[in-house]
């Protein structure tokens, strides 16, 4: 097993511009999230899924889109970067919730100038 | 809202030796998981211990143990005889144990970096 996987690992970013982040996990866990880390602080929850073609929104999903076709893929979508958006990025996956452990990708490190 | 607090951004320990590093948290629930988390350099997230608060009995694994103390909010964690490779950044998470979806988001501290001296 890969666990989860994400890409890419680094990406600089001008303001104004978009891109997507991959994240793909191959232990079929039904739940998946994406946090966003900033310089000196914990993760917080941008987004969420339950399952495929269910998402919803974390505590800061402002600038964010995601989308969930399959159960193994979870990117997220940025639109119109801002430098406010640097920071970074880790996507994580379970069984359900609840007890069982989150299992984290190794994060994408974006910065936008 | 749930908040976690760890008031030590840094520690250090020498080789061999026991650390402690702190986390408290705030929450109304009775039926939570606790965990705690290590971030080396390399970024990637390992979880280390967790805690179920309905067990009174405090989670142990090999060098590392906590110090579950629900009436005081308190979730320490004990480092046993250091090694280098301990060094990295501690975060205490919270997670709630009722509801779904967001409820069940991991609910982090600031961290606490761990140096190791030889």
């Amino acid at each position: 097993n890969a666990g989860v996987t994400q890409t890419p690992k680094f990406r600089i970013l001008k303001i104004g511009q978009s891109m997507t982040l991959q994240c793909t996990q191959d232990m079929n866990h039904n739940y998946m999230y994406w946090y966003r880390q900033d310089p000196g602080m914990g993760l917080k929850l941008i987004y969420y899924s339950v399952g495929a073609g269910i998402t919803d929104k974390g505590e800061v999903p402002n600038g964010y889109n995601v989308s969930r076709s399959t159960t193994e893929d979870f990117p997220l979508r940025l639109e119109l970067a801002a430098p406010s958006q640097t920071s970074v990025y880790f996507c994580a996956s379970s069984y359900q919730a609840l007890y069982n452990e989150q299992f984290f990708g190794p994060g994408t490190r974006l910065t936008v100038l | 809202a749930q908040t976690v607090t760890q008031s030590q951004p840094e520690m250090s320990v020498q080789e061999a030796e026991t650390v402690t590093l702190s986390c408290t948290y705030d929450t109304s629930e009775s039926d939570y998981y606790l965990f705690w988390y290590k971030q080396p350099p390399s970024r990637q997230m390992i979880l280390v211990i967790r805690q179920e608060a309905y067990k009174q009995q405090n989670a142990t694994e090999n060098r590392f143990s906590v110090n579950f103390q629900k009436a005081a909010k308190s979730f320490s964690l004990k480092i046993s005889d250091s090694q280098l490779g301990d060094a990295a950044m501690y975060f205490c998470a919270y997670r709630s144990a009722t509801g779904g979806g967001a409820t069940n988001k991991l609910i982090f501290g600031t961290g606490t970096l761990l140096a190791v001296q030889p």
